[in-house]
């Protein structure tokens, strides 16, 4: 069975720094995972997904993330953080049977300091 | 396109009211999802359809739930009667298969049952 796992459900960081938001999966077979970012009030949007190819995916807004299968990993980084990127990020894996079902993550708030 | 359409935005009802909540998915996209989001419980899946069919329901609270996908354009959730405790976003989300299966969503039906 799939499950993912946010290993943080607060991320505080200041304006320029780096964000690190941990993500682990478990999955039985090689599964799709995504990163949607949810801003206060507004829907959910995706940011990147892996579907076995390239291992480091590059997102949206200067996202990327790094698929490590040994550590059964999904790691969303950014080299400097804006203020903008204050929101609740989720990440997901797909359910791997053919009916593109969602497994979500419990979430992670990522707040920016001035 | 236009993305996944989903109106109202904003419903305020009374307790014991018929609620309907409307989805349009994507154009071409054969899945749709519809979810409901609180605090306390996160995002939960609570139907979904294939090709206007619905496949899995499990995630509906109980029989005052139900939904419907009369066309691959539109679908309906639909609450009778309301109680204060279905107060949530409702999500609507499409996917194309064969594709990643990744999930687009919708801006979201802010709902408060009084």
């Amino acid at each position: 069975a799939q499950s993912v796992t946010q290993l943080d459900s607060h991320v505080s960081v200041s304006e320029g720094t780096p964000v690190l938001l941990r993500c682990n999966y478990s999955s039985s077979y090689s599964p799709s995972l995504f990163w949607y970012v949810q801003h206060p009030n507004k829907g959910l949007q995706l940011l990147l997904k892996y579907t076995s190819a390239a291992t480091l995916v590059k997102g949206i807004n200067g996202f990327e993330a790094e698929f490590k299968k040994s550590e059964t990993s999904f790691h969303l980084t950014k080299p400097s953080a804006h203020m903008s990127d204050a929101a609740e990020y989720f990440c997901v894996v797909s359910v791997v049977s053919g009916t593109y079902k969602y497994i979500f993550g419990t979430g992670t708030r990522l707040k920016v300091l001035a | 396109d236009a993305g996944v359409i989903q109106s109202p935005r904003h419903e305020v009802t009374e307790m014991g009211q018929e609620v309907t909540l409307r989805c349009k998915p994507i154009s071409g996209h054969d899945y749709l999802f519809w979810y409901r989001q609180t605090m306390m419980r996160g995002l939960e899946l609570l139907i979904y359809f294939n090709n206007n069919v619905p496949i899995d329901d499990s995630g509906m609270p109980e029989d005052r739930f139900s939904a419907k996908m009369p066309n691959a354009s539109f679908s309906t959730l639909k609450i009778q009667p309301s109680e204060p405790r279905d107060s949530a976003v409702y999500f609507c989300a499409s996917s194309l298969s064969g594709s990643t299966g990744t999930q687009y969503f919708g801006p979201g039906t802010r709902l408060l049952v009084l």
